[in-house]
């Protein structure tokens, strides 16, 4: 079964800093890749995803990820944060090779943005 | 304009007492989804739906039960068996991709 691990279940940082959160799955040869935002008391939004194609992906809010298939790896970066970048953040990973249509999603990284 | 509503945005249960959450996709997903999510625990899968009239269990189906007689419609009913629901609920679909679009969430809380 696949799993994804959020190493970080918390990264504080200071406005207009850059920020790195890392997300790591269990080996696969096909997968599709997520990130989502969650704000508090609200569902999560898509920020971006890869399905296939150039491994660097662009988002909303400025964000980007990059899939690095050897480390299997999908780590989401902003050059530059805001104040309402503070949220928490998913990676969620689709195996498809296993034949289930389930994502699996990490545990999250509470980002802090602090002034 | 196109998404998935939840109802209520709260709601709070009584002892022994079933509740019934709604959730409302215009989207025309064949895939439906609900979740639980705790704080510190992320998201845990309670039951999914990927076509009408069909429906699995997830991860804690235990004390839930789910209906999907319509594309557009995929209830979560949270029965007294459940011993432990206070938590945020949460509601999604997804396109052929596996991209999940999720609502904007139900707060349980047992009196």
């Amino acid at each position: 079964a696949q799993s994804v691990t959020q190493l970080d279940s918390q990264v504080p940082v200071f406005e207009e800093a850059p920020v790195e959160l890392r997300c790591n799955y269990s080996s696969s040869v096909s997968v599709y890749l997520f990130w989502y935002v969650q704000y508090p008391n609200q569902g999560l939004q898509l920020l971006l995803k890869y399905l296939s194609g150039s491994t660097l992906v662009k988002g909303i809010n400025g964000f980007e990820a990059e899939f690095n298939k050897s480390q299997t790896s999908f780590h989401l970066r902003k050059p530059s944060v805001h104040i309402s970048d503070t949220a928490e953040y998913f990676c969620a990973v689709s195996d498809l090779s296993g034949g289930s249509y389930i994502p699996t999603f990490g545990r999250g990284t509470s980002l802090i943005v602090h002034p | 304009d196109g998404g998935i509503t939840q109802s209520p945005k709260y709601l709070f249960r009584k002892e022994g007492q079933n509740v019934t959450l709604s959730c409302e996709q215009n989207l025309n997903h064949d895939a439906m989804y609900w979740y639980r999510q705790d704080p510190g625990q992320g998201l845990r899968l309670i039951y999914y739906s990927q076509i009408v009239n069909d429906f699995q269990k997830g991860d804690i189906a235990e004390g839930y039960s789910v209906s999907r007689e319509k594309k557009e419609s995929f209830p979560l009913t949270v029965t007294s068996a459940q011993k432990n629901p206070t938590a945020f609920y949460l509601c999604a679909s997804a396109d052929g991709t596996d991209t999940q679009y999720f609502g904007p969430g139900t707060r349980l809380t047992v009196l």
